[in-house]
């Protein structure tokens, strides 16, 4: 199958400072990935769908000013967690694909001290 | 928003054992894939079931859909211990790519 990395596997940060993740699609082209948040034993949450060349479609209660989510390109799509703070320590994972098989990511982890 | 409830929450059995898990959806959907998660990864895709198809082989694994139920399950035969992880079904609606995922199940195999 296709393969989707992620970049980078694990951050910590301090509160305030903001956070830039990277998801590619390695071998083939993407014109819309996903990012997802998944908390511990939790199911996997969508987010936000990130389209390239235009502005990214947020799901119900996300705050798109606080996660930016840019797509610059067919094969990359990034999500920076502005003025992070711990409540927004979670797993991150992106994905792309076909409507009928998504590739994900390997995940990122996220901690806010 | 979640639409796929699983069940069991978890599951423990003993290797050679298989494991059945199941999950409900609530909407119309345009298929149905199960995916893997092995602690702190990301997902792997498993099997796709259609929405007009009923049954499902792929290896150990067999998927059944019932429409009329909106239910679907999922079953590992002969079960390993690299079979331990947490599972999850997923659907989409006709023409969307987006994917609601189910709670999930955790699945132990023991040695």
């Amino acid at each position: 199958g296709a393969v989707v990395s992620q970049h980078p596997s694990r951050v910590i940060c301090k509160s305030g400072t903001s956070v830039k993740i990277e998801c590619r699609s390695l071998d083939f082209q993407a014109t819309t990935m996903f990012w997802y948040r998944q908390f511990p034993k939790k199911s996997l949450m969508l987010m936000a769908t990130s389209n390239e060349g235009s502005k990214a479609t947020y799901e119900q209660g996300v705050e798109k000013d606080k996660f930016l989510i840019n797509h610059a390109s067919l094969t990359l799509s990034t999500l920076t967690v502005t003025s992070a703070h711990p409540e927004d320590s979670s797993f991150y994972i992106c994905s792309a694909g076909r409507v009928d098989e998504q590739f994900f990511g390997p995940g990122t982890r996220l901690t806010v001290l | 928003s979640q639409q796929g409830e699983e069940d069991p929450q978890a599951l423990s059995i003993q290797e050679g054992e298989n494991a059945t898990m199941n999950c409900s959806y609530k909407t119309s959907i345009n298929n149905l894939q199960w995916y893997r998660q092995n602690s702190g990864r990301g997902l792997v895709h498993l099997i796709l079931i259609r929405s007009n198809e009923r049954e499902k082989h792929s290896g150990r694994l067999r998927v059944t859909l019932d429409t009329s139920k909106k239910s679907s399950s999922l079953l590992i035969t002969a079960s390993r211990a690299a079979d331990t992880a947490s599972y999850f079904c997923a659907t989409n609606k006709p023409n969307d790519y987006k994917l609601s995922f189910g709670a999930g199940t955790t699945v132990t195999v023991r040695a």
